[in-house]
């Protein structure tokens, strides 16, 4: 049983378009996180829902909405795509508070054309 | 922001050999992870060594925190093939809240 699954593994789309990516965690985990990682590597993390409670919301274009129907799904939904938006995007999640290692998704691959 | 930066950014070694990677960070934490990404996967976590610890094991790996140095290093002893992947460290920070802020990242090749 996969612990953290994504969908799509791949999304190749129009510059303007609206694309959603879905996450589900069966780790029973209370805390789940949207990552994004560039080209270079580096991962930023974007949004925090614990227990379906948004708690982190960084810096991210109002184009980026998440949304946690319940504490196992962590969606994200992004509005009028554009090119610098290509990444993958990765989805963790944790049982919450502190000392505890996150278990991540294997990604979405967002390329913008 | 980056919190932690990793050194060297790439290191190529034989199988069997040794393999140690650098972590540097900024502010005081509770925590610091690594883990380790294998070619188009996602994280997987490695270890978890807590701000009061200086030291933790598990299999092969070897993680030393210094908070006064505010540094840590991974080592890996007699790396595989199946080693050959980035490694990435993450500080759980006191001014963080609830989030892992993840280094730059060591890309580690081991040749058979």
């Amino acid at each position: 049983d996969t612990a953290v699954s994504q969908t799509p593994k791949y999304l190749v789309t129009q510059m303007g378009n609206d694309k959603s990516i879905k996450c589900e965690q069966n780790l029973g985990h209370d805390t789940m996180y949207w990552y994004k990682q560039d080209s270079k590597k580096f991962l930023k993390i974007m949004f925090s829902y614990n227990n379906k409670e948004l708690i982190i919301n960084e810096t991210v274009p109002n184009r980026f909405s998440p949304k946690s129907p319940d504490k196992a799904h962590l969606n994200l939904h992004i509005n009028s795509l554009e090119l610098g938006d290509s990444a993958v995007y990765f989805c963790a999640s944790t049982p919450g508070g502190r000392d505890y290692g996150y278990t991540f998704g294997s990604g979405t691959r967002l390329t913008v054309v | 922001s980056q919190q932690g930066e990793e050194d060297p950014q790439a290191l190529s070694i034989q199988e069997g050999e040794n393999a140690t990677m650098n972590c540097s960070y900024k502010t005081s934490i509770n925590n610091l992870q690594w883990y380790r990404q294998n070619s188009g996967r996602g994280l997987v976590h490695l270890i978890l060594i807590r701000s009061n610890e200086r030291e933790k094991h598990s299999g092969r790996l070897r993680v030393t925190l210094d908070t006064s140095k505010k540094s840590s290093s991974l080592l890996i002893t007699a790396s595989r093939a199946a080693d050959t992947a980035s490694y990435f460290c993450a500080t759980d920070g006191m001014e963080y809240g609830n989030k892992l802020v993840f280094g730059a990242g060591t890309i580690l090749r081991v040749k058979s």
